[in-house]
């Protein structure tokens, strides 16, 4: 069965910490792995993807095919960075919809 | 990037009516678009996936006699809720995807629509 983990509800770091946020996922098959973002009082929006391997407002992530791992990274959080992320997976073929986590909301202190 | 949009974005409605919510690619044509709901403080669930010109494929426990879904162009799906009742009361998300893979995300999400049903 296709499931995404993300096992912490609430991540509070202060500004210039270091941010990881958690993801697990379980998928039978090759899946294809997003986070999305969600700031306050804003549609949900892509934040990067697995298979394009790039960094997004410093954010990275890294697919962990072993640990069937998606773990989302930042060296240096900022207080914009404040929001909702949701962790999701997909089948690479077809029209498949999202599976998504249930979220973990990130607070950056001042 | 793609836009999608939701009308209208928030609706209050008597116990037993219908609200139709509507989901339209602005930008892009979709073939496929989807249904979420999201409960406070939850994460996205899918109801169901709407595709053009065919009937929509419902997620397990949803009931498509309540959630009437259409998708009459490849730029408009609707999600009807039929006889709306209090715990229907959700913030309902639609999300479009590109089939020509010409853009870079794989689905678009609208703005959502809260439904408040008194």
């Amino acid at each position: 069965a296709q499931r995404v983990t993300q096992p912490e509800k609430l991540l509070s770091v202060f500004k210039g910490a270091p941010v990881e946020l958690k993801c697990n996922y379980s998928y039978s098959g090759s899946p294809e792995l997003f986070w999305y973002v969600q700031y306050s009082r804003q549609r949900l929006q892509l934040l990067l993807r697995h298979i394009s391997r790039e960094s997004i407002k410093g954010f990275t992530a890294d697919l962990n095919k072993g640990e069937t791992s998606f773990h989302l990274k930042k060296p240096f959080a900022q207080e914009e960075d404040s929001a909702m992320y949701y962790c999701a997976l997909s089948s690479y073929s077809g029209n498949t919809p999202l599976v998504f986590g249930k979220g973990t909301r990130l607070s950056v202190i001042a | 990037g793609a836009v999608v949009s939701q009308h209208p974005s928030w609706v209050i409605c008597k116990s037993g009516t219908s609200v139709k919510i509507e989901c339209r690619s602005l930008d892009f044509q979709a073939t496929t678009m989807f249904w979420y709901r999201q409960f406070p403080k939850q994460s996205l669930m899918l109801m169901a996936t709407s595709n053009e010109g065919s009937k929509a494929t419902y997620e397990q426990g949803v009931e498509k006699d309540k959630f009437l879904i259409n998708h009459a162009s490849l730029t408009l799906s609707t999600l009807t809720v039929t006889s709306a009742h209090p715990e229907d009361s959700s913030f309902y998300i639609c999300s479009a995807r590109d089939p020509s893979g010409r853009l870079q995300e794989t689905q678009y999400f609208g703005p959502g629509t809260r439904l408040l049903v008194l």
